[in-house]
């Protein structure tokens, strides 16, 4: 079955709000990691927490191990942060990693 | 700043054809992968590897090969492309419980 289910799979805001990303895994893991990917573009990494609480300006990360949820907070949204958000992890005792099929984000002026 | 590096970087090939797509990395890692990337299916992983001389099967691995000839080098062969094979390739560089670096991806269309 599927490992990683990210949620929404879409959403829209507008320019000042925030929004919240969620990424849901059913087995325990080695890494967790947080890629941003604009349109036919590369994979730009955000975040690498395999546990706890990150932040990097405007952005936010947290993982729970326990309740198998990553989870990605933006503040205060800009229309320079549309573009498709993936979250990937490393299944333990697998060196594998896998992802979830994302979440499209559109930020309008 | 570690540096994943695919070519090439757009490539059309003919039904039938073989085709190999490379990658190169100067992170020192053990762990290699090989993604797809079609609409609606995300990224999805073909072949990976733990070192040189090792390949795996990832979770689509039909109609592809890998070789991992050394620690710096992965190699995704498609020995008869078909127009289903037409997406965006990337590739990607690690160690256990670290952070993974991509490559800017491959385009291939099979016409």
């Amino acid at each position: 079955g599927q490992q990683v289910q990210q949620s929404p799979a879409s959403l829209v805001l507008q320019e000042g709000e925030n929004a919240e990303l969620q990424c849901n895994f059913s087995t325990s893991l080695n890494s967790m990691q947080w890629f941003y990917q604009r349109p036919g573009g590369s994979l730009v990494s955000l975040f690498y927490n395999p546990s706890g609480t990150k932040h990097s300006g405007r952005l936010t990360s947290t993982t729970v191990i326990k309740e198998r949820r990553s989870s990605l907070h933006i503040s205060s949204s800009q229309t320079t942060d549309s573009g498709t958000y993936l979250c990937a992890l490393d299944p333990s005792n697998t060196n594998k990693v896998v992802f979830g099929t994302g979440t499209r984000l559109q930020v309008l002026p | 700043e570690a540096a994943v590096t695919q070519s090439p970087r757009n490539k059309v090939a003919v039904t039938g054809g073989k085709v190999t797509l490379s990658c190169n990395q100067t992170n020192n890692h053990n762990n290699m992968y090989w993604y797809r990337q079609d609409t609606g299916h995300g990224l999805r992983l073909i072949h990976y590897s733990y070192g040189a001389g090792s390949t795996e099967k990832g979770d689509i691995p039909d109609g592809y090969k890998a070789s991992r000839p050394s620690q710096e080098n992965f190699s995704l062969i498609l020995e008869l492309a078909t127009p289903s094979q037409t997406s965006v390739y990337f590739c990607a560089s690690g160690q256990a419980n670290t952070e993974v670096f991509f490559g800017k991806g491959t385009r291939l269309t099979v016409v």
